[in-house]
């Protein structure tokens, strides 16, 4: 069974700040590992992805996560805010079969 | 850029009524999939698809749910009798193109408010 942890329902930044979103996952197999992005009203978009490659993933918006197998963990991060990463991010792990299985979200504000 | 379709965009509905819920994946993919978020929740797995069978589905997914693929192109997802705590988004994806990494592919959604 695969299941995923995101720590903080909600993250406040500055502007120009530093962001960092934490999700740490649980799977019995190599597991992928994605990072969805979703503003308001809007679908699910991905912002990148892990599948046994580079453990370090750039992906869209200056975004990047690390793979860390020892700690479980694909944290997201970008170096410096920017009021339109304001959205909701969700973590999700799969087995490399076709179910995705999300974390709880977490809710981004970004601050002039 | 191919993009997963889904109609309508917003649904309300009266209790204990059908609905169906439509999406079109992108077309060379093999793997279709629904996914529903109550308001202020997270992203529930409901029910995967493929080779014209369903795969694998949740608890969510029960008798009042079916799903099938009737023309090759269009997906669906029908709700028999609505309750009011189906209302949610939900999400069709797709995945399974040529050298897929498991990366679903969302539409935008179909908001159903049931009354």
């Amino acid at each position: 069974a695969q299941s995923v942890t995101q720590l903080g329902s909600h993250v406040s930044v500055s502007e120009g700040a530093l962001v960092l979103l934490r999700c740490n996952y649980s799977s019995s197999v190599p597991p992928y590992l994605f990072w969805y992005v979703q503003y308001p009203n809007q679908g699910l978009q991905l912002l990148l992805k892990y599948t046994s490659a580079a453990t370090l993933v750039k992906g869209i918006n200056g975004f990047e996560a690390e793979f860390k197998k020892s700690e479980t963990s694909f944290h997201l991060t970008k170096p410096s805010a920017h009021m339109s990463d304001a959205a909701e991010y969700f973590c999700a792990v799969s087995d490399a079969g076709n179910m995705l299985t999300f974390g709880g979200g977490t809710r981004l504000m970004v601050k002039p | 850029e191919p993009e997963v379709t889904q109609t309508p965009s917003h649904q309300v509905t009266q209790m204990g009524q059908e609905v169906i819920l439509r999406c079109v994946p992108i077309s060379n993919h093999l793997y279709f999939y629904w996914y529903r978020q109550i308001l202020g929740q997270k992203v529930e797995f409901l029910v995967s698809f493929y080779n014209n069978e369903i795969s694998e589905k949740s608890e969510i997914f029960d008798d009042q749910f079916s799903v099938e693929r009737p023309d090759g192109s269009n997906f669906t997802l029908k709700i028999r009798s609505t309750k009011l705590e189906d209302s949610a988004m939900y999400f069709c994806a797709s995945s399974g193109g040529v050298g897929h990494t498991g990366e679903l592919f969302f539409g935008e959604g179909s908001r159903l408010t049931v009354l």
